[in-house]
């Protein structure tokens, strides 16, 4: 089974300034089959990033991903106010299992 | 634009089948895609539970497949979700969910509907 661990958990920050998330796979994994989402309270998770690095639909380009093998980062180049939230990666392809999620105080 | 909506009861009692239906609505359902359920407990993070195909094709968590049964009624444009024996673990906020593939990132999301297992 593959574990996806979120570090930190919560990430305090001020508006304008870089987060950066990490994502460590428990076993490597193509770069292909990783995701990012984000969640607002009361509200369902949106994509961010699919295949590791590419943005999805109308995501704001101050969002970012990379990485390889068993470690991933999001990260977000200069935070506004809407950005604050929860993090989540996601691991597909063989089996779909999420992180426990990242979040983003001011 | 694709919307998809859950109903069903927000209160089961334990030992109980948990039923949830997912309205897709702007698109047409036998199209292709992969339509399923997610669910997250209060104050913690996500759990697939399953996927299912239009022509009826499934994929369960293993964790939970002993229990799961997905569905789809094309004609209707829904899917649904039946979760046996349910215990207070089962109690949760269920989102229906739209992917490329069965088991692929979510592109689509229902808002969310909260399921509450007690007696």
């Amino acid at each position: 089974e593959i574990v996806l661990t979120q570090s930190p958990g919560t990430l305090s920050l001020s508006p304008g300034e870089r987060a950066t998330l990490s994502c460590r796979v428990s076993q490597s994994i193509s770069s292909s089959y990783l995701a990012w989402y984000q969640q607002k309270p009361d509200q369902a998770p949106r994509l961010l990033i699919y295949g590791a690095s590419y943005r999805a639909t109308g995501i704001p380009d101050r969002f970012s991903g990379s990485g390889s093998g068993t470690d991933f980062t999001l990260t977000i180049s200069r935070l506004e106010p809407a950005d604050f939230a929860v993090y989540y990666c996601q691991h597909y392809g063989t089996s779909l299992t999420f992180g426990g999620g990242t979040k983003v105080e001011i | 634009q694709v919307q998809l909506q859950e109903s069903g009861p927000g209160l089961v009692k334990p030992s109980e089948t948990l039923s949830l239906t997912c309205t897709v609505s702007g698109y047409s359902f036998s199209s292709g895609y992969y339509w399923g359920w997610i669910r997250q407990p209060p104050g913690k993070g996500l759990e697939w539970i399953g996927t299912i195909y239009h022509t009826g094709s499934t994929y369960y968590n293993p964790s939970l497949k002993s229990r799961v049964t997905i569905s789809v009624d094309t004609s209707k444009n829904q899917f649904s979700l039946k979760l046996s024996s349910v215990t207070a673990a089962d109690t949760a906020v269920y989102y229906c969910a739209r992917s490329a593939a069965a088991m692929y990132y979510i592109d689509v999301w229902g808002k969310g509907t909260t399921v509450t297992v007690s007696s």
